[in-house]
């Protein structure tokens, strides 16, 4: 059974800063992987979609990048700001018909 | 994308009542619906796959009594908490699968359902 796991749990940084939200999944078989947003209370946002043929999708700051042979997905936030703090979740599907299974989130808070 | 609507997007009950959340796809049809619940900063748990004019399936440790689906259309998918208690509260999110269109197979979120068992 697909295991999702997302490292670290939470992490804080200065606005302006770089940084990189890990993914690891324990099926390599995957249809595709997918990045969300999710601010307190609310709903998911989708951030980015990579299907099982892709190597990376990018959209403004952010790229996330798919590594299926050591089973890892990263996300790249670029020059982060106060409105990117939320709790990323990163969520795989093994078939195309399956529920996404997803991990438990990397919380970020980005300082002013 | 597409859009799923969700409601009520919250509710609070008296413990023992029951309480109804729909998933309605507004401008898709899917034949595949699934549900989640979400603990305090937790992240999603996949309770179970809800599959137009078929019994939904359960995943292991989901009461299938206490959690009722229902699929009776391709735009319509509901979930009955039955006889619900205090420790039922969580947010329910449900997920549906386009069927046909340019968004073919892809999956869309409801805003999610805020539970309150008192």
């Amino acid at each position: 059974k697909q295991e999702v796991t997302q490292i670290p749990a939470a992490l804080s940084v200065p606005e302006g800063e770089n940084l990189v939200l890990n993914c690891s999944f324990t099926d390599s078989a995957i249809y595709n992987l997918q990045w969300f947003r999710q601010d307190p209370g609310k709903g998911l946002t989708s951030l980015l979609l990579i299907q099982s043929s892709q190597r990376e999708q990018t959209s403004g700051r952010l790229n996330a990048s798919l590594d299926k042979s050591s089973g890892r997905s990263t996300l790249y936030i670029a020059a982060s700001q106060p409105g990117d703090s939320a709790t990323y979740l990163c969520a795989s599907r093994n078939q195309a018909g399956t529920a996404l299974i997803f991990g438990k989130g990397t919380t970020l808070s980005v300082s002013s | 994308g597409a859009v799923v609507s969700q409601h009520p997007s919250w509710v609070i009950c008296k413990s023992g009542t029951s309480v109804k959340i729909e998933c309605r796809s507004l401008d898709f049809q899917a034949t595949t619906m699934f549900w989640y619940r979400q603990f305090p900063k937790q992240s999603l748990m996949l309770m179970a796959t809800s599959n137009e004019g078929s019994k939904a399936t359960y995943e292991q440790g989901v009461e299938k009594d206490k959690f009722l689906i229902n699929h009776a259309s391709l735009t319509l998918s509901t979930l009955t908490v039955t006889s619900a208690h205090p420790e039922d509260s969580s947010f329910y999110i449900c997920s549906a699968r386009a069927l046909a269109g340019g968004w073919a197979g892809e999956l869309f979120f409801g805003e999610g359902s805020r539970l309150t068992v008192l």
